[in-house]
């Protein structure tokens, strides 16, 4: 079946630590993101990827990094610098081009815990 | 800027009473609208969708009407089930500077349903 998957499931870190989380689709979807949920804030934007080895920052980049050198695959990190890490992190997919509506593709999501 | 504003839970009903999740939205162009559900420690899955004004997205007994006169696409459902329990976000697709697309979400309503 396709589908995105995401690893850990959940995650526990020491402050000052970078972790990175995995996130792998096989639906052929040239976008990918990654979104950030916080309880009763809805979801928030840090990163998106349209294409292999191209990313831009989206509305909560600040102490967050991606790569994209395949075209399944987006892990992020979060880095020392990022504030206030603890969060539910979902990574998403969607088609691009004439045919797409915006419609985004889930993953099962990583929660991030800072001890 | 774009955004979306839905009603706060959260919602308490009994069983086969009739549910709305109001939704209204702020965008400068003719987004696409969508309704996800979020069941507990699980990702997002995509509920219905609609892409242009007067459109219904149906499913699972639920829809909602894209509305471009009041900017509304209220979530309606004639008779729940305990099943249905979860948080229910609503969405907007928002383009981006290079034609692709983001969502922007509102801060979700958890519906918690009774037997």
């Amino acid at each position: 079946d396709g589908g995105i998957t995401q690893s850990p499931k959940y995650l526990f870190r020491k402050e000052g630590q970078n972790v990175t989380l995995s996130c792998e689709q096989n639906l052929n979807h040239d976008a990918m993101y990654w979104y950030r949920q916080d309880p009763g804030q809805g979801l928030r934007l840090i990163y998106y990827s349209q294409i292999v080895n191209d990313f831009q920052k989206g509305d909560i980049a600040e102490g967050y990094s991606v790569s994209r050198e395949k075209k399944e695959s987006f892990p992020l990190t979060v880095t020392s610098a990022q504030k206030n890490p603890t969060a539910f992190y979902l990574c998403a997919s969607s088609i691009w081009g004439g045919d797409a509506t915006g419609e985004l593709f889930f993953g099962e999501g990583s929660r991030l815990t800072v001890l | 800027g774009d955004s979306v504003t839905q009603m706060e839970g959260p919602v308490t009903l009994s069983e086969e009473a009739f549910l709305t999740i109001n939704c209204t939205y702020t965008a400068t162009g003719y987004p696409s609208l969508f309704w996800y559900v979020q069941y507990p420690g699980e990702g997002l899955q995509l509920l219905l969708k609609a892409t242009k004004a007067d459109d219904k997205g149906s499913n699972k007994g639920f829809e909602a009407t894209y509305r471009k006169e009041t900017t509304s696409f209220h979530l309606e459902k004639g008779s729940v089930q305990v099943s249905d329990s979860a948080v229910y976000f609503c969405a907007l697709s928002a383009p981006l500077m290079d034609s692709s697309y983001k969502l922007i979400f509102g801060s979700g309503t958890r519906l918690l349903v009774r037997p």
